[in-house]
């Protein structure tokens, strides 16, 4: 049982590139979402999604896009990579009926320059 | 709208100090969640509590104990006799807990309070 994987571990982006980010969980859990953790800061809601099929957004979600074409897997994509992207990215999961217990994967460090 | 506030943002003890990190926070419901975390320096979150909104009883686990006073807003969070190992990042979060699971479990995170522990 791996709980929740974030792939890659590290990135460098150059201004403009585009990256998807990867997250993947094997607990049959129907919430995932996003968030991203600016240096000294807490962690915002980027996009969450309640089952495959369904996504929403959270507090920051300019500059990304989500999909969940399966139960497993919700990866986040940026399109046109700005310095303000520079941030560690976290995935985590909840299954339905207890959303408050989310189980974080170890997080992606993501630098545009 | 939800807020977290951390006002602390670094502390530094020696081993074996006691440490209380403050929590504060904003919401306009009625029901909902507060937790805990800490980011030790690998990076990863760890949970470390979980607490309704209409449950104000103290808690203790080992040598951490919170304390939920819903009339201040506060949650604040006191580890006894810290030692090096608690050196960490320690996030404050809300979450809404609407009837039927609206609200989806989304966190709203403090700052972090970085807490260091000298030998």
């Amino acid at each position: 049982n791996a709980g929740v994987t974030q792939t890659p571990k590290f990135r460098i982006l150059k201004i403009g590139q585009s990256m998807t980010l990867q997250c993947a969980q094997d607990m049959n859990h129907n919430y995932m979402y996003w968030y991203r953790q600016d240096p000294g800061m807490g962690l915002k809601l980027i996009y969450y999604s309640v089952g495959a099929g369904i996504t929403d957004k959270g507090e920051v979600p300019n500059g990304y896009n989500v999909s969940r074409s399966t139960t497993e897997d919700f990866p986040l994509r940026l399109e046109l990579a700005a310095p303000s992207q520079t941030s560690v990215y976290f995935c985590a999961s909840s299954r339905l009926g207890r959303p408050y217990e989310q189980y974080f994967g170890p997080g992606t460090r993501l630098t545009v320059t | 709208a939800q807020k977290v506030t951390q006002a602390q943002t670094e502390i530094s003890v020696v081993e074996k100090e006691d440490v209380t990190l403050d929590c504060v926070y904003e919401t306009r419901d009625t029901t909902y969640y507060l937790f805990w975390y800490k980011q030790p320096p690998s990076g990863e979150l760890v949970f470390l509590i979980r607490r309704n909104s209409f449950d104000e009883q103290n808690e203790i686990s080992g040598r951490y104990s919170w304390n939920f006073q819903k009339s201040t807003s506060s949650f604040n969070f006191t580890i006894t006799a810290s030692q090096v190992v608690d050196s960490a990042v320690y996030f404050c979060a809300l979450s809404e807990a609407r009837a039927g699971g609206t609200s989806y479990g989304k966190l709203t995170f403090g700052q972090g309070t970085i807490l260091t522990v000298h030998p």
